[in-house]
Order: C-alpha cells, then sequence, then structure tokens
C-alpha cells in the first residue's frame, strides 16, 4: 500500500496570504488528522476528519480550517497568515475504527510552511 | 485535559549500548493507547512501539520494549543494540479510548528526546 502523501512539500508565502495544505491518506483509511509542529510549542493537534465530517478540533484560531472529501482526501487552509504560522504540517491517517489498530495513525512526510 | 511530558530534552549513546528515555503522563481515564513515534532528520514521523493501557505486559518490537507502569503514569522506551539508524528525535504519545467527542483522532504529544547514537 502506498504511504500517506502531502503536497506541496514546502511552501513559501508571504504575511496575509493564504494556503491550502493537501493530504492523501492510505488506500481505505477513512480518518484524516492534522497536526502543526513547531519549535516552541511542538506537535499539537489541529483537527480530524472522518467521512466528510470534521469530529474532533484543536484550539487553534478561525483562520485555521479543513475538509474531508468523498475519496477521504484532506485539505486544510489556512488565511490570512501570520509569522507565527511557520511550521511542518502533519497529516496522518487512519482507519478510524476503534480498536487499537484502528487507532494507529500513520503520518505523511509533511509540508514545511514558511510565512515571511 | 490530558498531558505528556518528556523530562530528557536530549540524551546519548553508544552504538551496541542500551538507552532508555522516558515520558509520564496525566490522565483521569483508564482505557487509553501509548506510542512512541521517532522523527528522524526526513522529518517523517514512524510508529516505533504501541501500548494498550489494559495490558499489564509490556510491548516489545525487537529491539525495542517499553516499561509500562500504569499507576505511576510512566512509559519509557529501552532501545537494546542502539545503532546509528536509531539517530532521531523521539515522541511519546497519548491517545484516548474513549469514543467521542475530543477523543476523535487525536494524539496528545510530549516535547521529544533528541537521541544522538555515538559510533
Amino acid at each position: 500500500k502506498a504511504g500517506v502523501t502531502q503536497t506541496p512539500r514546502y511552501l513559501i508565502k508571504t504575511r496575509g496570504q493564504q494556503v491550502t495544505l493537501s493530504c492523501s491518506p492510505i488506500s481505505g483509511h477513512r480518518s484524516v488528522s492534522w497536526y502543526q509542529q513547531t519549535p516552541g510549542q511542538g506537535l499539537q493537534f489541529l483537527f480530524e476528519y472522518f467521512s466528510e465530517t470534521q469530529r474532533n478540533k484543536g484550539n487553534f484560531p478561525g483562520r485555521f480550517s479543513g475538509r474531508q472529501f468523498s475519496n477521504s482526501r484532506s485539505e486544510m487552509n489556512v488565511s490570512t497568515l501570520e509569522l507565527g504560522d511557520s511550521a511542518l504540517y502533519l497529516c496522518a491517517s487512519s482507519s478510524g475504527t476503534s480498536g487499537t489498530y484502528g487507532n494507529e495513525q500513520f503520518f505523511g512526510p509533511g509540508t514545511r510552511l514558511t510565512v515571511l | 485535559a490530558q498531558t505528556v511530558t518528556q523530562s530528557q530534552p536530549e540524551m546519548s549513546v553508544q552504538e551496541a549500548e542500551t538507552v532508555t528515555l522516558s515520558c509520564t503522563y496525566d490522565t483521569s481515564e483508564s482505557d487509553y493507547y501509548l506510542f512512541w513515534y521517532k522523527q528522524p532528520p526526513s522529518r517523517q514521523m514512524i510508529l516505533v512501539i504501541r501500548q494498550e493501557a489494559y495490558k499489564q505486559q509490556n510491548a516489545t518490537e525487537n529491539r525495542f520494549s517499553v516499561n509500562f507502569q500504569k499507576a505511576a503514569k510512566s512509559f519509557s522506551l529501552k532501545i537494546s543494540d542502539s545503532q546509528l539508524g536509531d539517530a532521531a528525535m523521539y515522541f511519546c504519545a497519548y491517545r484516548s479510548a474513549l469514543a467521542g467527542g475530543t477523543s476523535y483522532g487525536k494524539l496528545t504529544f510530549g516535547q521529544g528526546t533528541i537521541l544522538t547514537v555515538h559510533p
């Protein structure tokens, strides 16, 4: 099976712009979670989608949004970019079902976003 | 809310030796999962080992094993016969086993421990 893919791998934007990141989960996985990784705050949960529905959301401002399509691919959008949004954005997929292996998350390589 | 603490920002080990990385967590839940992830310089997060809280037996995966102390809320990772390829940032992570609400899809991570392996 192919792993989790994320595009693009690198992005450079300026303050005030918006950005869209994409994540394709492992085939058959219906859950996609997004995380932000920064040196200062570490890894923080953004949100989780399952079957096109957002089931959980972390403590981030409304500028961070996401969606999931019927093929389970997910996108996250950040509007009105700020310097502090510079980070590695990771997505992870899982089957989304209960039980140990349903909870296991497989990560993509990440998108490195730099805001100038 | 759950928290995960890794008190060792950096650790080092000689090749072929054994090293233990520490992790403590705080939760009021009785059923949950604990994980150790490895993040090498490529930044790809890789699952190393998992532990179900309801299992008393410590998980092992080849050279990797854990010491899970539920009452103490401690979850350490032991790497035996360390190899150069083990050099990475290691993250301890918690996930609730409860269904619903703020549990869905959320891993809570520690701050990470950078492991250096010396030849």
